[in-house]
């Protein structure tokens, strides 16, 4: 079974603060996407990147990065400099290749609030 | 903007009716998908659509069903509606079947009074 665990259920932070959002996933599947969803107060579910389990290498956007580790299960999301804008819920996700179905497995998600 | 688009954005009903909700795909996708939002199941998928086909169920009501048209669009009608069924629903589409990011759409959030 698939299965993606966001312990933290929220998290406050005063603004320009580093903080980090884990995700651990489970999956038997060999060929594996995950991913992370912002979801700010107006409710849309934006995409924010896409790593599939062949790549390991660690993604830098702006003050985004992710930390990708097979050997953990786990894909962490950290968000440097925090600004109040980044206040939202967090989501991560996961969706695996074999089996014929699409889907997106998510997350509870983490809802994070900048303070100012 | 992700281009997936929902209508209405907000429904209001009553318990027994039936809705129906819209989404329209980003141009030149082939896959929609449907997932349903609320406060204790989180986000749950529901079903999807691969160029007019069902190609996958989940944790979707027998109350519930879906179609995709020829245009592409798709419909989830939703009946026999109850207070539990409140929740937002997305709809969310991809390009290719397997290999591709799903974006989703603003949501259309339903109010069952």
């Amino acid at each position: 079974a698939q299965k993606v665990t966001q312990a933290q259920t929220e998290i406050s932070v005063v603004e320009k603060e580093d903080v980090t959002l884990d995700c651990v996933y489970e999956t038997r599947d060999t060929t594996y996407y995950l991913f992370w969803y912002k979801q700010p107060p107006s409710g849309e579910l934006v995409f924010l990147i896409r790593r599939n389990s062949f790549d390991e290498q660690n993604e830098i956007s702006g003050r985004y990065s992710w930390n990708f580790q097979k050997s953990t299960s786990s894909f962490n999301f950290t968000i440097t400099a925090s600004q109040v804008v980044d206040s939202a819920v967090y989501f991560c996700a996961l969706r695996s290749v074999q089996g014929g179905s699409e889907k997106l497995v998510f997350g509870k998600g983490t809802k994070l609030t900048v303070n100012p | 903007d992700s281009g997936v688009t929902q209508t209405p954005k907000h429904l209001i009903t009553a318990t027994g009716q039936r809705v129906t909700l819209r989404c329209s795909p980003r141009s030149g996708d082939l896959s929609v998908y449907w997932y349903q939002q609320s406060l204790d199941q989180g986000l749950q998928f529901l079903i999807q659509y691969y160029n007019g086909e069902e190609r996958a169920k989940g944790n979707i009501l027998e109350r519930f069903s879906a179609q995709q048209f020829p245009d592409l669009h798709s419909e989830l009608n939703l009946s026999s509606l109850e207070l539990g069924d409140s929740a937002l629903y997305f709809c969310a589409s991809s390009a290719l079947e397997y290999t591709d990011t799903q974006y989703f759409g603003p949501g259309t959030r339903l109010t069952v009074l």
